[in-house]
């Protein structure tokens, strides 16, 4: 099965700074790429996906980059601030249903 | 347009036990998959169910069964508790391919 792997395990950046965070998938099959939002005791909600077809996607502060060939996908968020603090899940699904395999998640603090 | 909705919020069972836990979707959406989060393993999936039937299933044990209704409300049954089953446990509904997971808030199964 497929096997996500995300790093790092846990960011601290200062207000203002860029943050990265990168994954790698192992299933050549895989083709949508979605990121979670988790804050502290809410469900995880999207903020950004990107499809095995396009390389790059970006919504305001928020972009995020697939290379197919290495298998890995990257989250780039610009500018940070503090609401910006949360667990970050990047997660990998084939076209055959609603199966996403998550990798173990991102815990970003952003430092006023 | 109501969120997903999961019962109960919170469980606590004693091992050997079972327990089941519900899910409503989003209507209009008939696919559910259930996800098992735990600090250390981050999102797991469980299987995913699609206008009733089993559509996709992760690698858990036996003792985690589930099923859906004809209006996609679906239910989580887990059996012969044990303490590692501890989590929180995330249902997700969505539509027929791969798009957002829009996610409940969640049960928080507690095994003593």
């Amino acid at each position: 099965g497929e096997n996500v792997e995300q790093h790092p395990s846990t960011l601290s950046v200062q207000e203002g700074d860029s943050a990265v965070i990168k994954c790698t998938y192992s299933d050549s099959a895989s083709n949508y790429f979605p990121w979670y939002k988790q804050e502290l005791g809410k469900r995880p909600q999207l903020i950004i996906d990107i499809r095995s077809n396009v390389g790059e996607k970006k919504d305001q502060r928020i972009a995020v980059t697939l290379n197919k060939t290495a298998k890995h996908f990257s989250l780039h968020i610009t500018e940070t601030q503090p609401e910006d603090s949360a667990v970050y899940f990047c997660a990998a699904s084939r076209d055959t249903g609603n199966q996403f395999y998550f990798g173990t998640g991102t815990s970003l603090t952003v430092i006023p | 347009k109501a969120g997903v909705t999961q019962t109960p919020r919170y469980l606590i069972k004693t091992r050997g036990q079972q327990v089941t836990l519900s899910c409503s979707p989003i209507s209009g959406h008939r696919s559910v998959s259930w996800y098992q989060q735990t600090p250390g393993q981050g999102l797991q999936f469980l299987f995913e169910y699609f206008s009733e039937t089993q559509r996709n299933k992760g690698n858990f044990p036996g003792r985690f069964s589930g099923r859906q209704f004809s209006n996609s409300r679906s239910e989580m049954n887990v059996s012969t508790l044990e303490l590692g089953d501890s989590a929180l446990y995330l249902c997700a509904s969505g539509n027929s391919r791969p798009t957002e997971a829009f996610f409940g808030q969640g049960t928080r199964l507690t095994v003593v």
